[in-house]
């Protein structure tokens, strides 16, 4: 079963434009991690957090943890049309265990 | 980092015939999973792909429909038997290495007609 919601399911803007991604999920994780996925198919992975941290860079994603919330966001500033991907959050409860996702965000960036 | 390749990439199958999804890691890992990833979903793991012992499933998925062999650390089978159209989806395998993160292979494409 998935443990994760992520918000907005779709979400639509325009190039150059921030775009954000929610996750929230229900139990105590280790790690969450963020995925891209384009056109059905392989993960890209994104980025690493973990649960003792609470912010992360990397280029132009900055990803945010709250473990009080049990919630995790992702920033893309400056989007691109390339950044047209659906985005996936997947939390595991110990180091190198099976990994729980979130249902998905669908972003469209438009030229 | 891990390079991981799948074959086949993508595949049309008759119902009732079964297919066998080859997954191949550049380096020795520990873990290695299977996840299913039906068409406008997000992704369900199947089973975790033991070296040397029989895989652990998840709950909804069994041996007899998905057996699975991991005969040594860089190499893992996932067969998709007697399938119906429901069995539509793509398969990716996933490994995860010393630093906790998981790569994924770029994922099997299978339609059954």
């Amino acid at each position: 079963s998935q443990q994760g919601e992520e918000d907005p399911q779709a979400l639509s803007i325009q190039e150059g434009e921030n775009a954000t991604m929610n996750c929230s999920y229900k139990t105590s994780i280790n790690n969450l991690q963020w995925y891209r996925q384009n056109s059905g198919r392989g993960l890209v992975h994104l980025i690493l957090i973990r649960s003792n941290e609470r912010e992360k860079h990397s280029g132009r994603l900055r990803v945010t943890l709250d473990t009080s919330k049990k919630s995790s966001s992702l920033l893309i500033t400056a989007s691109r049309a390339a950044d047209t991907a659906s985005y996936f959050c997947a939390t595991d409860a110990a180091s190198g265990s099976r990994l729980t996702f979130g249902e998905g965000t669908q972003l469209t960036v438009n030229p | 980092s891990a390079v991981i390749s799948q074959k086949p990439s993508r595949d049309i199958c008759q119902r009732g015939t079964s297919l066998t999804i080859q997954c191949q890691v550049d380096s020795q890992v520990t873990m290695m999973f299977w996840y299913r990833q039906q068409p406008g979903q997000s992704l369900t793991l199947i089973a975790t792909a033991n070296q040397g012992s029989e895989a652990t499933y998840e709950s909804g998925f069994v041996i007899d429909k998905f057996p699975i062999s991991r005969p040594n650390l860089t190499f893992s089978t996932l067969t998709v038997s007697n399938m119906s159209p429901e069995d539509s989806s793509i398969y990716l395998c996933s490994v995860a290495i010393l630093t906790d993160t998981q790569y994924f292979g770029p994922g099997t494409r299978l339609t059954v007609l």
